[in-house]
């Protein structure tokens, strides 16, 4: 079993759209949760980031974070064409050194007209 | 703030050469840099992690021999792919930690090796 685990997709919505994308992991210890862009044959963006339990918002973007399920969420309101791309979640155990990242295997959006 | 470059941004070479490929932070000094690699359609995979004056940690199954980390500044850390191999035809990606023992990094956009 993989630690974080995050549907390939595709998954395409009209514009307007509110997407969901999700990440489950199983390592109890990752405190520390991130969501990145990536444009096609382009390095990550980083999008998002949050250390604790439930919302943040950000714009369009709506990170949510539920420890106790292990479960972690980003919304995007009102998708645009130029939302297609695809969306890694990252996620670190916070150890006061530069940890290293566990990334999901990434979902891929297309926004479509 | 926060921006990484890469240089190059592609490049191809025959079979056998050695290729480096340098990544910098453009305004901010990064103790701690990374080296992933990316085959089309899969997530990052990492390669080493680079600590400004000491040897790079790699991570299982990457030869050290092969892929030359060097992190000779706090800016500025370079990838030698070594005797490269069509094998290692791949997208290569550097990140950088904006603060010491942070860690949200921060991507450079990548560089296209394509070995013939």
């Amino acid at each position: 079993q993989k630690e974080v685990e995050q549907d390939p997709g595709p998954l395409s919505v009209p514009e307007g759209a509110i997407v969901s994308l999700n990440c489950t992991y199983s390592n109890s210890a990752f405190q520390y949760f991130m969501w990145y862009r990536q444009y096609s044959r382009k390095g990550p963006e980083l999008l998002m980031y949050t250390y604790s339990s439930g919302n943040k918002e950000d714009g369009r973007f709506t990170a949510q974070v539920d420890k106790s399920s292990k479960y972690i969420s980003l919304f995007i309101r009102d998708s645009q064409p130029s939302d297609s791309a695809t969306y890694l979640c990252a996620m670190s155990p916070l150890t006061g050194t530069a940890s290293k990242l566990t990334f999901g295997t990434g979902t891929r959006l297309q926004v479509t007209l | 703030g926060a921006v990484v470059s890469q240089h190059p941004s592609r490049v191809i070479c025959k079979s056998g050469t050695s290729v480096k490929i340098e990544c910098r932070s453009l305004d901010f000094q990064a103790t701690t840099m990374f080296w992933y690699r990316q085959f089309p359609k899969q997530s990052l995979m990492l390669m080493a992690t680079s600590n400004e004056g000491s040897k790079a940690t790699y991570e299982q199954g990457v030869e050290k021999d092969k892929f030359l980390i060097n992190h000779a500044s706090l800016t500025l850390s370079t990838l030698t792919v070594t005797s490269a191999h069509p094998e290692d035809s791949s997208f290569y990606i550097c990140s950088a930690n904006l603060l010491a023992g942070a860690d949200t990094q921060y991507f450079g956009p990548g560089t296209r090796l394509t070995v013939l």
